[in-house]
This record gives C-alpha cells, sequence and structure tokens, in this order.
C-alpha cells in the first residue's frame, strides 16, 4: 500500500505567476483535501474533492482552484500568486468523505512567493 | 464560527512527568475531534479520535461537550513523545474537512 505523495518538495514562484501543486492519493482513497499552513500556524482547509468533483471549500479565493482525476489523483492551482501565499501545501487522502473518516498526509510542498 | 484553541505554543516537560495539552473547541453541533502528531521530519499523522475513545502510546483524550475541551493527556511523558500536536474538529459526517489548531510543541527533556 502506498502513501500519499506530493510534488515537488519545495518551489520558488514570483509574484503573479501561476503555479500547480500535486498529489498522489493513498491507494484506493477516492477523496481528497488540501490544506495551506503557514509557518507558526496549524492548516488551515482549502478545499476537498470526493470522486472528482468540489465537495466543500474553505475560506480562499478562486484564484485557489483544484481538479481530482479519475485515479484519484489531485492538482492545486493558484492564480496571481501573493507573497502570503508563501506557506507549505499539504494534500490529505481518505477512504470516503463521510463519517469519522482518518485523513492521511502527504509530506507537503514548500511554496516560497518572491 | 467553528474555532480549534490550543493556548499552548510549547509544553516542555521532565521524563516521568505527567502530560496534558489543552484543547478547546467553538461549534454549534456535534464535532468530531481529533489530536494529530508531527514528530520531526515526518508527516503528520493521526494519534488518536475522539469516537474511538482508544488509547494510544499511552495518551487518552476525553470529549467534554460541557466546557467545549478534549485536552490530551498522558501520566508518564517518554523522551519519544517530543513532537507537534494538533487538535483538530470535523463536523459531523464531513470526514476530511479538518479544523486545526495552531499546534502545542510538546518537549520531553530527559
Amino acid at each position: 500500500e502506498t502513501g500519499v505523495t506530493q510534488s515537488p518538495t519545495h518551489l520558488i514562484k514570483t509574484r503573479g505567476q501561476q503555479v500547480t501543486l500535486r498529489c498522489s492519493s493513498q491507494s484506493g482513497h477516492n477523496t481528497v483535501s488540501w490544506y495551506q499552513q503557514a509557518l507558526g500556524q496549524g492548516p488551515q482547509f482549502i478545499f476537498q474533492y470526493y470522486r472528482e468533483e468540489e465537495n466543500g471549500r474553505g475560506n480562499f479565493p478562486p484564484r485557489f482552484s483544484g481538479l481530482q482525476f479519475p485515479n484519484y489523483s489531485s492538482e492545486l492551482n493558484v492564480n496571481a500568486l501573493e507573497l502570503d501565499d508563501s506557506a507549505l501545501y499539504l494534500c490529505a487522502s481518505s477512504l470516503d468523505s463521510g463519517g469519522n473518516t482518518e485523513a492521511f498526509f502527504g509530506q507537503g510542498t514548500r511554496l516560497t512567493v518572491v | 464560527a467553528q474555532r480549534v484553541t490550543q493556548p499552548e505554543k510549547l509544553l516542555s516537560v521532565f521524563k516521568g512527568a505527567p502530560v496534558e495539552l489543552k484543547c478547546n473547541y467553538s461549534y454549534s453541533g456535534s464535532p468530531e475531534l481529533f489530536w494529530y502528531v508531527q514528530y520531526s521530519r515526518q508527516r503528520l499523522q493521526l494519534l488518536l479520535r475522539h469516537i474511538s475513545r482508544e488509547s494510544i502510546k499511552g495518551f487518552t483524550a476525553d470529549l467534554n461537550k460541557g466546557e467545549t475541551s478534549f485536552h490530551l493527556k498522558k501520566p508518564f511523558a517518554q523522551e519519544e513523545d517530543s513532537a507537534m500536536y494538533y487538535c483538530a474538529l470535523s463536523r459531523y459526517n464531513q470526514g476530511g474537512k479538518l479544523i486545526f489548531g495552531q499546534g502545542t510543541e510538546l518537549s520531553v527533556k530527559p
């Protein structure tokens, strides 16, 4: 059973650019959630995808968007990058979107916007 | 608004001492509460959840709805318990959409 993997590990972008982060879910998991973790803070929920459809969104602007593919891998896209977007981005996969389900986290992508 | 508060950023104890990491929440409804842990250079992982009522690595946590708290406790801390601990909640039946606290760094000294 493979775990959650994210790519790239680190990324540096310029303000105004666009970025795509990738996540490969744990085998058999159909739900993926994305989180932003600023330095010294807990992770903040961005959105969740369940069977390729968005299934809930946190307090993030529309320039944060996502996709989930038939193999349940996922992408997080951020347009018009701002300096405050610098953070660790985590994805977490789970067996389904309901109940007391456990979330399995990836190691994260460290994004720096300069 | 839903919120999770962990009042201590850092908790430092000696090996063998009792540990209590505090977590308070605000939520109107029936939340599901979790503790996640991140050891050095490892990914975030689930430690325990209130619905399971289990003890993991000697840690327990009891949901107190009256005080809206979900404190994490261990009677005798070990050096390997040193890590970052996050309390989190999700709405009932909305697994995976977690609201995290700011985290408490636990340091267990020899």
